[in-house]
């Protein structure tokens, strides 16, 4: 069946550093692609999405590119702050009846 | 105003016992779900409902049973609570079906079972 692989965590980064967080799937037909996050305390929130080959979502500085040659959805941010600190899940989706099937999460936190 | 809130926030509770939790949202959304969150942040999906109508039901045991009054409000009653009920229960929401990938989540209800 359809699933997500996401790289293991914890990661720990220094404030302004580099992000990468990889994400792979494996599906049938065309899914849609996102990642969500998960602040401390609280319940996931879309962060950003890709519905075609080779889209690439953003948002509040994250981004990442469909890939589908290689499978993959790799978040990236250029300088991470202590804020950014949280639970990513990389997650697929396809059509209205289907589950929106979610990756384990990579937690980071980002030291000052 | 919360989007998505669930009552309670903490639930501590021993085996045996019998618990609910509600859900309700205000954004006028058609679809709504529950997950179950382990330690390891692991989300894996119950149930979701559209209008009121079951849509999917994963291989939860049957001491779990969710109950949709209204498009509103789904609320997840559990029997016979046993310790690997413990977990984070989180309350999601869509549009509707076809903006599924686009969920709303409450706060989540931590469920430890004693």
């Amino acid at each position: 069946g359809d699933s997500v692989t996401q790289m293991e965590g914890p990661v720990t980064l220094s404030e302004e550093a580099f992000l990468t967080i990889n994400c792979t799937y494996t599906a049938t037909g065309y899914p849609s692609l996102f990642w969500y996050v998960q602040y401390p305390g609280e319940g996931l929130q879309l962060l950003l999405k890709a519905t075609k080959a080779d889209d690439k979502g953003s948002n509040k500085g994250f981004e990442a590119t469909y890939r589908k040659e290689t499978t993959s959805f790799h978040l990236e941010k250029g300088s991470v702050q202590v804020s950014d600190s949280a639970v990513y899940f990389c997650a697929l989706w396809k059509t209205s009846y289907d589950k929106v099937i979610f990756g384990p999460g990579t937690s980071l936190s980002v030291i000052p | 105003d919360t989007a998505v809130s669930q009552t309670p926030k903490y639930l501590v509770t021993q085996m045996g016992n019998d618990k609910s939790i509600k859900c309700e949202q205000n954004l006028g959304h058609d679809t709504m779900y529950w997950y179950k969150q382990d330690s390891k942040k692991f989300l894996k999906i119950m149930f979701s409902y559209n209008n009121k109508e079951l849509i999917i039901n994963e291989t939860v045991p049957n001491r779990f049973s969710p109950k949709s009054p209204d498009k509103a409000h789904l609320n997840l009653h559990i029997n016979s609570l046993e310790l690997g009920d413990s977990a984070v229960y989180f309350c999601a929401s869509s549009q509707d079906l076809d903006r599924a990938y686009e969920q709303y989540f409450g706060p989540g209800t931590r469920l430890t079972v004693t």
